[in-house]
Formats: C-alpha cells, structure tokens, sequence
C-alpha cells in the first residue's frame, strides 16, 4: 500500500517554544491531507484538513494560529505547534488521501511532550 | 451530527477464535467505511476500505461488511492469533469528513 512518512516519530520541547511535524507521502501525490490529534486511550480528532495550495480548514475549537499547518506541494504537509504549552502534549497523526477511491493513508504519528 | 460506535470498547479472546467487532454509525449518507488497526503508540494501519456501493470486502483472515440501510458494519477476524492484538478503528467518510469510532481493544490470549 501507500506509504506516509511523519517526523519526528518523538519530541519533547521546552514550554514556549515551536515544533514542526512534517508528513510525506512518499508514492503517491495527495491533494488532501489530515491532522488528527490523539489522547491516551481515546480515538482520533480531526483537527484541520489541509488541501494543496491553500488555507487549512479548522475544525471548531481548534486555534489556527497555534496550529499552523502548510500544504505547500502534493506530497508535504507540516503542523507547527507554536508557543506549545504541556497541555498541548498529544499524539499527533497525520493522513493523506489518494486519488481515486479516496483511501486514506496515516502516517506513523509523532508523540509531542510539552516540559 | 455524525456518530460512529463501536462495540464493545475492550474483547479478550483465547487464540484461535474468531473476533467480531462492531460498528454502527448515524448519518446513511456514506462515501465509504474504512477499518484500520492501530498498535500501542503507532499510527493507523488500513485493513479494509469499503466503498457505499459495495456490501463486504475480504484480506486474508479478515472480512468486512457493510449495510448501509441498518447503519452498520462488521469485521471479522477468523483464527484470531496473539499479533492480532491492537485497537481497530473503524471511520465513516461522508460529506467530505471522516468520523472516527472509538474504537475496540482486542486481546488475543496465547
């Protein structure tokens, strides 16, 4: 199948400062990319979807300034948690959709740990 | 607004029988259902991707079926196996959003 790429897999940053997650599909071009955020023990959240060559679209509730997210080519998205704070701390996955019938492939996730 | 259930929340099962997990959603307006397995502190892996005009479609060991009309669907996992333990997920796709259940913890006894 498909393959996503995310990195890094790990993170731990000092509170106040920004992280970049990157996520790659590495055979396949993908108009449409996912960022979910996971916490322990419950599914995924939707947390922007990203099309190639414009704005994000957010879903309610999450800050689009503190979560920047950058589509810039059919095969990378990145998330940027700016200012990140230890609640911001999460598992964080992202998916992109192949063309045709519209499966989604996730990437590995990259746990983020605020200090 | 969208819900997507799966029950039950946790399933522990000697080796060798088969699983039977459950998935049930509210909207009817479907574009495709998709299972996916994920692994303690991993991303998703896909198992099976159905589409709305199809009713089931089968991997190896696993078989999933969809009724669009009950809001429903099933995956099988015939001769459960200890690696078959993880979390499965299931995900409606319809008007342009995928909806998560909460998934189901499965624990395959040796």
């Amino acid at each position: 199948g498909a393959v996503v790429s995310q990195h890094p897999s790990r993170v731990i940053c000092k509170s106040g400062t920004s992280v970049k997650i990157e996520c790659r599909s590495l055979d396949f071009q993908a108009t449409t990319m996912f960022w979910y955020r996971q916490f322990p023990k419950q599914s995924l959240m939707l947390m922007a979807t990203s099309n190639e060559g414009s704005k994000a679209t957010y879903e309610q509730g999450v800050e689009k300034d503190k979560f920047l997210i950058n589509h810039a080519s059919l095969t990378l998205s990145t998330l940027t948690v700016t200012s990140a704070h230890p609640e911001d701390s999460s598992f964080y996955i992202c998916s992109a959709e192949s063309r045709g019938p519209g499966e989604l492939f996730f990437g590995e996730g990259s746990r983020l740990t605020v200090l | 607004k969208q819900e997507v259930t799966q029950i039950p929340a946790a399933l522990s099962v000697p080796e060798g029988e088969n699983l039977v997990l459950n998935c049930s959603f509210t909207d009817s307006a479907i574009y495709n259902l998709q299972w996916f397995r994920q692994d303690p502190g991993k991303g998703l892996t896909s198992l099976l991707l159905i589409q709305s005009s199809q009713r089931e479609q089968t991997s190896g060991r696993l078989n999933a079926s969809l009724d669009k009309s009950s809001g429903r669907s099933t995956l099988y996992i015939a001769a459960s196996q200890p690696g078959d333990s993880a979390t499965y997920l299931c995900a409606h796709a319809g008007g342009n959003k995928l909806t998560f259940g909460g998934g189901t913890r499965v624990l395959v006894k040796p």
